[in-house]
């Protein structure tokens, strides 16, 4: 069975400092992996993802991600924080073939200080 | 490109009662997902639709729930005798068929059952 683990609740950081949110996933075979971010009252919205090919990724909002199969990774960079990033961040799998059903991870909360 | 659309975005309910959602997908999606997601946890999978038939089925979908998509566009989600542990946001996706997965979310039903 797939799953991800996220293994940072609550992350602080100052405005305009970098950024990595921790992403490890387990799947028997090579699989989709997404970042998702909610803002409170919002739906998810998809930052990125990662089918094939180049495993460094780029996403909306000056996100990337990179793919690092031999650790089962997919973290999320970005080199400058701003206020309007604070949100919950959740990385999720999903499965090849059949319904493709999405497994999430638990989320990371970003607090980001002015 | 309206987005996915869901109805109510809140229901309050008293224990026992039946209640129903519902969910407008990107029009030409032809699958559909419902997910559950609770307080500090993420997303999880509770069935999926292609057009209009129900492919999977979550263990976490007792026989309480119920799920239609009867003409493969909109569908609904209805939970009977509703209990306080059904509280929570129910997440509407939908998706192209293939192998991008690429999954749009809607903004979600919050349940309250006091």
């Amino acid at each position: 069975a797939q799953s991800v683990t996220q293994p940072d609740i609550h992350i602080t950081v100052s405005e305009g400092a970098s950024l990595e949110l921790r992403c490890n996933y387990s799947y028997g075979a090579t699989p989709y992996l997404f970042w998702y971010v909610q803002s409170p009252g919002q739906g998810l919205q998809l930052l990125l993802k990662y089918f094939s090919g180049d495993t460094l990724v780029q996403g909306i909002k000056g996100f990337e991600a990179e793919f690092k199969r031999s650790q089962s990774s997919f973290n999320l960079r970005k080199p400058s924080v701003h206020w309007s990033d604070a949100a919950e961040y959740f990385c999720a799998v999903g499965a090849r073939g059949g319904g493709n059903k999405l497994t999430f991870g638990t989320g990371t909360q970003l607090k980001v200080e002015l | 490109d309206t987005g996915v659309s869901q109805d109510p975005r809140h229901k309050i309910t008293k224990r026992g009662q039946n209640v129903t959602f519902r969910c407008d997908p990107i029009s030409e999606h032809n699958r559909l997902y419902w997910y559950r997601q609770t307080l500090g946890q993420g997303p999880e999978f509770l069935t999926y639709f292609q057009n209009e038939a129900q492919l999977e089925k979550s263990r976490l979908l007792s026989d309480r729930f119920s799920a239609e998509r009867p003409k493969g566009s909109f569908s609904t989600l209805e939970i009977q005798r509703t209990e306080q542990g059904d509280s929570a946001m129910y997440l509407c996706a939908s998706s192209l068929d293939g192998t991008s997965n690429k999954q749009y979310f809607g903004p979600g039903t919050r349940l309250t059952v006091t």
